[in-house]
């Protein structure tokens, strides 16, 4: 059964301020996708990034940046320079390469970011 | 484009009483998925469909829960004999497994707050 660990509930930050959000899963699959999605106050979620099991490359979206690393089970989303207007919950999530095509997602509880002024 | 959108989305009803919510996917997105999402909790998969053919249920879907995407476009999910417990906000997502509109990642709707009183 596949499971997504996000340890960290809640975490408060000063605007400027750099922050990781860690993210662990299990997958007995040797072909799954990480994904990490935001959920700001207005509920709705909003898909950031996807990352394929057989490409470790870290990938940088401006002030986004997120390190995958099979040997830990890690994907962990680092957010630098960090603003007010990232406050939000965000989600990782994992799904198991189904038929050659991703199906449902498991979640992870979610980690609360509230950066201040 | 419009996004995915889901109606109504917010019900209060009593315990008991059949609701029914609606979600009309993103035009070109031949997959729709049915998660539920608790307060403090991640979304957790309910359904999913894949044109009109529902692929796979969670044990979550009980015998109360019915979805149904008769002609692969909109879909429905139906609440019998409500009961406290599934006081939730229930989420529509959709993807798109065909050709060159092919995306792993899922894109997610609005939600329908459900409190049973």
């Amino acid at each position: 059964a596949q499971k997504v660990t996000q340890a960290q509930t809640e975490i408060s930050v000063v605007e400027k301020e750099d922050v990781t959000l860690d993210c662990v899963y299990e997958t007995r699959d040797t072909t799954y996708y990480l994904f990490w999605y935001k959920q700001p106050p207005s509920g709705e979620l909003v898909f950031l990034i996807r990352r394929n099991s057989f490409d470790e490359q870290n990938e940088i979206s401006g002030r986004y940046s997120w390190n995958f690393q099979k040997s830990t089970s890690s994907f962990n989303f680092t957010i630098t320079a960090s603003q007010v207007v990232d406050s939000a919950v965000y989600f990782c999530a994992l799904s198991e390469a189904n038929t050659g095509t991703a199906s449902k997602l498991t979640f992870g509880t979610g980690t609360r970011l509230q950066v201040t002024l | 484009d419009t996004g995915v959108s889901q109606n109504p989305r917010h019900k209060i009803t009593k315990r008991g009483q059949n609701v029914t919510f609606r979600c009309d996917p993103i035009s070109e997105h031949n997959r729709l998925y049915w998660y539920r999402q608790t307060l403090g909790q991640g979304p957790e998969f309910l359904t999913y469909f894949q044109n009109e053919a529902q692929l796979e249920k969670s044990r979550l879907l009980s015998d109360r829960f019915s979805a149904e995407r008769p002609k692969g476009s909109f879909s429905t999910l139906e609440i019998q004999r409500t009961e406290q417990g599934d006081s939730a906000m229930y989420l529509c997502a959709s993807s798109s497994a065909v050709g060159q509109l092919f995306s792993y990642e899922q894109y997610f709707g609005p939600g329908t707050r459900l409190t049973v009183t």
